[in-house]
């Protein structure tokens, strides 16, 4: 079952706009990672941020995290058309090894 | 090239036959996942490796199986396919047996069950 849910499904901006994508998961966690999937190619990992952790700057990422809600946001500024991908989030659930995916976050950026 | 090196990068097979998927881990990493991405599932855990141990179990089915070789590397084996189990079977590595590093995956091998 999935841990994580992504918000919104879908997401079509152009390119310089910022994109926010949500993620909600269910139990307490470690951590929280934010990975890229390319069509049909293999997750990148992007950015890791602790349970003890609000916020994260990695380039032009920003994640933030709020256990109290069970939430974070993922924000891509000045988005590219190199950007589309799926983007999920994956919850290290405390006590537990494995990382579980959300359901993802299609983004297409047009230039 | 992220390191995790996955063969064969497609394979289309019968209902009812055996197949193998290989993972060789990023060098350094000792541990070795499996997951399975399909359309309706999403991206599933299968399970987990450390060092040739197995640490973890997700959703695998009786009809799968791997294992961890003193090299490393990891295979996936796929038992009396069915058309479901059509998917994209991802391979992914990390340094420790936790969660507290990013997984390294491999581009994946697509598997079609026909």
């Amino acid at each position: 079952s999935q841990q994580g849910e992504e918000d919104p499904q879908a997401l079509s901006i152009q390119e310089g706009e910022n994109a926010t994508m949500n993620c909600s998961y269910k139990t307490s966690i470690n951590n929280l990672q934010w990975y890229r999937q390319n069509s049909g190619r293999g997750l990148v990992h992007l950015i890791l941020i602790r349970s003890n952790e609000r916020e994260k700057h990695s380039g032009r990422l920003r994640v933030t995290l709020d256990t109290s809600k069970k939430s974070s946001s993922l924000l891509i500024t000045a988005s590219r058309a190199a950007d589309t991908a799926s983007y999920f989030c994956a919850t290290a659930r405390t006590g537990f090894q494995k990382l579980v995916f959300g359901t993802g976050t299609r983004l297409l950026v047009s230039p | 090239d992220s390191g995790v090196t996955q063969t064969p990068k497609h394979l289309i097979t019968a209902t009812g036959q055996r197949v193998t998927l290989r993972c060789s881990p990023r060098s350094g990493d000792l541990s070795v996942y499996w997951y399975q991405q399909s359309l309706d599932q999403g991206l599933q855990f299968l399970i987990q490796y450390y060092n040739g141990e197995e640490r973890a179990k997700g959703n695998i089915l009786e009809r799968f199986s791997a294992q961890q070789f003193p090299d490393l590397h990891s295979e996936l084996n796929l038992s009396s396919l069915e058309l479901g189990d059509s998917a994209l079977y991802f391979c992914a590595s990390s340094i420790g047996t936790g969660d507290r590093y990013g997984y390294t995956f491999g581009s994946g091998t697509r598997l079609t069950v026909v």
